[in-house]
């Protein structure tokens, strides 16, 4: 089956660094991306991995370790409006060669002054 | 400015009543997807499509329905066959399956 798991909620302070992991237990894996959503909005793509280790994004980063089936979002230099939801979402290669997208439920992240 | 335009943003819906959903692109993507949200969950889809004429249902694609007669258009009908219509929907294209995916702002539907 398809399984991706997220905490549901995470508390950090202004300034400080904050950690997001995903774990997944999906079949034909080919990617894993990063969404923010602030609430009532759309998602917006941070970003993507395909390949182990790290990908750098200004204060954003995001980890892959596909043996592990865990990656994971960094956040740097905490700002008050990213307090929002963080979704992981998979890319699985389906039977007919096109690909499809499954969403954690996402971890809502509040950043405290 | 290009971009996936969603209306309307709140939408009611009695019972027995369809409704459609409409959601427009002008970034010439080939692919778009219509998703489900529902509090404190991840998105569902329920319908994609890689082309013009051609779709496919997602995960919980009982009770509704699409269309994909034009490029920037793929509207999605909620049918009275749905009985907990009450979410966020989202609407969202790419280039291709395997390119990432832009959203549009998002329905929300409610039952009166």
């Amino acid at each position: 089956g398809q399984n991706i798991d997220q905490p549901t909620e995470m508390t950090a302070t202004e300034g400080a660094i904050v950690q997001i992991n995903c774990t997944y237990q999906t079949s034909g894996f080919n990617g894993l991306f990063w969404y923010q959503q602030h609430a009532g909005e759309a998602p917006t793509f941070l970003s993507y991995n395909v390949l182990d280790g790290l990908e750098e994004k200004g204060r954003f980063s995001s980890f892959l370790s596909r043996s592990k089936g865990y990656s994971y979002l960094l956040l740097k230099e905490l700002q008050m409006k990213d307090s929002a939801s963080y979704l992981c979402a998979v890319r699985s290669l389906l039977m007919d060669s096109s690909y499809k997208l499954i969403f954690g439920s996402g971890t809502r992240l509040l950043v405290r002054p | 400015d290009g971009g996936i335009t969603q209306s309307p943003k709140y939408l009611f819906r009695k019972e027995g009543q369809n409704v459609t959903l409409s959601c427009e692109q002008n970034l010439n993507h080939d692919a778009m997807y219509w998703y489900r949200q529902d509090p404190g969950q991840g998105l569902r889809l329920i319908y994609y499509s890689q082309i013009v004429n051609d779709f496919q249902k997602g995960d919980i694609a009982e009770g509704y329905s699409v269309s994909r007669e034009k490029k920037e258009s793929f509207p999605l009908t909620v049918t009275s066959a749905q009985k907990n219509p009450t979410a966020f929907y989202l609407c969202a294209s790419s280039w291709g399956t395997a390119q990432p995916q832009h959203f549009g702002d998002g329905t929300r539907l409610s039952i009166l």
